[in-house]
């Protein structure tokens, strides 16, 4: 079981836009702004989405945005295209005893 | 161009070690933060370590401390992980990853990644 709950599946049509939640606890999410993103395309390595909640790292497309509320975290992807479909995972400093905690990953289909 | 490339994966029988390295291009190595975080197969992503941009500071997932150690050599712009005393359970692809914070605390996110080499933990 992860730290950090996601659903396990979203899907959209292309063109609309999708938000995948993260929720953590007061301990994780709740309590540092280094939440972070991550994009995984099947038997590819991860790929760096949105960290520290909202930053989008250069070159990746402004229609991924990142936001936090209390200890729910957001992704949102707009304007749905066919090469977002994939595993998307958040992310989230923890404290100085377990530093770091993954959410279980959430797939995304684009209808 | 900013490359990682991990090597030393294989299969090895528990309870034997294996030590995994990272080579760092295209990048001043030692101004950054450096990662392991491993994948067991069809699951989802595990943070295993992380070494400060000086080797000043490092951590460890509850589930391999005490049998894996992260080190680097900055003058050969790798990174390692010493994987001591393996279990069936630590059966993963390992990636090393960059943090992207310069020459200050680590932000816990991983910018740059390697393509991963595959530990087997099989008698």
């Amino acid at each position: 079981q992860s730290a950090l709950t996601q659903p396990a599946s979203v899907s959209g049509s292309p063109g609309q836009s999708i938000t995948i939640s993260c929720t953590g606890t007061s301990s994780d999410v709740g309590s540092y702004n280094l939440v972070s993103w991550y994009q995984q395309h099947p038997g590819k390595a991860p790929k760096l989405m949105i960290y520290e909640v909202s930053k989008r790292p250069s070159g990746v497309s402004n229609r991924f945005s990142g936001s936090k509320s209390g200890n729910t975290a957001s992704l949102t992807i707009s304007g749905l295209q066919a090469e977002d479909e994939a595993d998307y995972y958040c992310c989230s400093y923890a404290g100085s005893s377990t530093h770091v905690v993954f959410g279980g990953g959430t797939k995304l289909t684009v209808l | 161009q900013v490359q990682l490339v991990e090597s030393g994966g294989g299969v090895v029988q528990p309870g034997r070690s294996l030590r995994l390295s990272c080579a760092a291009s295209g990048f001043t190595f030692s101004s950054y933060g450096m990662h392991w975080v491993r994948q067991a197969p069809g699951k989802g992503l595990e943070w295993v370590a992380v070494i400060w941009y000086d080797g000043s500071n490092k951590y460890y997932a509850d589930s391999v401390k005490g049998r894996f150690t992260i080190s680097r050599d900055n003058s050969k712009n790798t990174l390692y992980l010493q994987m001591n005393s393996l279990r069936a359970e630590d059966t993963a692809v390992y990636y090393c990853a960059r943090d992207p914070r310069f020459r200050v605390a680590t932000a816990y996110a991983f910018d740059i990644w390697g393509q991963g080499t595959m530990v087997t933990v099989s008698s």
